[in-house]
């Protein structure tokens, strides 16, 4: 979705170096989520934030680090990079949730994902 | 532990077949039951959902059936067709409730889905 953009698209780093990884959206959601993706484990949830002054850890956010600059833009940082932290990552936004199916609010949004690899 | 259960991991079915994911779950505040799609390269995109009031939830060749009292949910994919290969999430959430759980998705692993032509 154009709307939800992430850079790099692809990063190659190293033990032990920082890195950050970026997520935009025009879309003018509150909510914004950063997951990550491992063959066979499926989405797992590492940060969200609801607004600016609102960060919630989700299920693996040992070693990493979120910042909520503005409304549009949520950064993941990893501190010391390892390798089992090699996965594809995937910023997602949502407006608040309501009653509501296909197409309500709520709905997660997905960036095109960042494939990073330490080596 | 995981919230929401999916199987298989991954299917393999011929063109025009029937494709069929399960998935379950324990916490009975979960009132909203998504299923996501997602093709190789690309992020995970909504495709269909469905809250515990109805049974069933169709669109065109896909369908949900939803069991409120096994707390079981499953999507079909009617005539599977090749551009239907994709990696399938199910996922659950609360969309009632105060908290920092409100509306956050809980996904299950994923079933990645091959049609032979």
């Amino acid at each position: 979705d154009a709307d939800v953009t992430q850079t790099p698209r692809n990063r190659i780093t190293k033990t032990g170096k920082r890195i950050m990884l970026e997520c935009s959206q025009t879309k003018g959601h509150d909510r914004m989520y950063w997951y990550r993706q491992d063959p066979g484990l499926g989405l797992r949830l590492i940060y969200y934030s609801f607004d600016v002054k609102d960060i919630n850890k989700g299920e693996i956010s040992d070693g990493y680090s979120v910042s909520r600059q503005a409304q549009a833009k949520f950064s993941l940082s990893l501190e010391s990079a390892i390798p089992n932290q090699t996965a594809l990552y995937f910023c997602a936004t949502s407006d608040s949730p309501r009653r509501g199916v296909r197409g309500g609010r709520g709905t997660q949004y997905f960036g095109p994902g960042t494939r990073l690899t330490v080596l | 532990q995981q919230q929401v259960k999916q199987s298989p991991q991954s299917l393999i079915v011929q063109k025009g077949g029937i494709s069929i994911i399960n998935c379950a779950y324990e916490n009975t505040a979960f009132d909203y039951f998504p299923w996501y799609q997602q093709f190789p390269g690309k992020g995970p995109a909504l495709l269909i959902a469905i809250r515990p009031d109805v049974s069933e939830k169709k669109e065109g060749r896909f369908t949900i059936s939803f069991n409120k009292s096994a707390k079981q949910f499953s999507l079909h994919i009617m005539d599977s067709q090749p551009g239907d290969s994709a990696t399938y999430f199910c996922a659950a959430s609360m969309r009632s409730g105060r908290g920092s759980t409100l509306g956050r998705l809980y996904f299950g692993r994923g079933t990645q889905l091959t049609v032979w032509p």
